[in-house]
């Protein structure tokens, strides 16, 4: 079974200033990774994905997320927030390919930027 | 815009009502997915059809359903809703195993 763990499930940051979300999970077999952000009354926007391939991701927005295998993690990061932002994110894994797509979601992280 | 689309977007009912949730994939996509999103139990996943037939079930109650149609739009029953069916119902599509894209969703509020 897969599992998906969000460190935090509230982040304040300065505008400005660097965003750090916090994912780990267990997956037993080679993860496809997802982060999704949610806004306010919104569906889900994906941000960036790792299937195969670099291990740094460049995402939407600004924001990147680095596949860590030794360390079952998949951080996302932005260097500079800015107000809108924020939002809800959400980390996500599947099994991908042939096994199809379902989703595993974290717990999920709000955002809130400070001015 | 993701092109999935669901309708409608918001749904009030009473308690031990039943309702149908639509949701349109993406054009070329074959595979639906729903998803439940809830304060208490977060983003969950309920079920999915590819071309038609059911692929793969999560944690869908058994007062809940879905077919998939020809079309290949989608239908999610909830039947004999109770207040804590209230929460967020989202659709997604992908081409086979694919990168899948969200609805906009369906708000339930069951009173």
């Amino acid at each position: 079974a897969q599992s998906v763990t969000q460190l935090g499930s509230h982040v304040s940051v300065s505008e400005g200033a660097l965003v750090l979300l916090r994912c780990n999970y267990s997956s037993s077999v080679p993860p496809y990774l997802f982060w999704y952000v949610q806004y306010p009354n919104q569906g889900l926007q994906l941000l960036l994905k790792y299937t195969t391939g670099a291990t740094l991701v460049k995402g939407i927005n600004g924001f990147e997320a680095e596949f860590k295998k030794s360390e079952t993690s998949f951080h996302l990061t932005k260097p500079s927030a800015h107000m809108s932002d924020a939002a809800e994110y959400f980390c996500a894994v599947s099994r991908g390919g042939a096994a199809g797509n379902k989703l595993t979601f974290g717990g999920g992280t709000r955002v809130l930027v400070k001015p | 815009d993701s092109g999935v689309t669901q309708t409608p977007k918001h749904l009030i009912t009473a308690t031990g009502q039943r309702v149908t949730l639509r949701c349109s994939p993406r054009s070329g996509d074959l595979s639906v997915y729903w998803y439940q999103q809830s304060l208490d139990q977060g983003l969950q996943f309920l079920i999915q059809y590819y071309n038609g037939e059911e692929r793969a079930k999560g944690n869908i109650l058994e007062r809940f359903s879905a077919q998939q149609f020809p079309d290949l739009h989608s239908e999610l029953n909830l039947s004999s809703l109770e207040l804590g069916d209230s929460a967020l119902y989202f659709c997604a599509s992908s081409v086979s195993g694919g990168l899948a894209f969200f609805g906009q969703g369906t708000r339930l509020t069951v009173v």
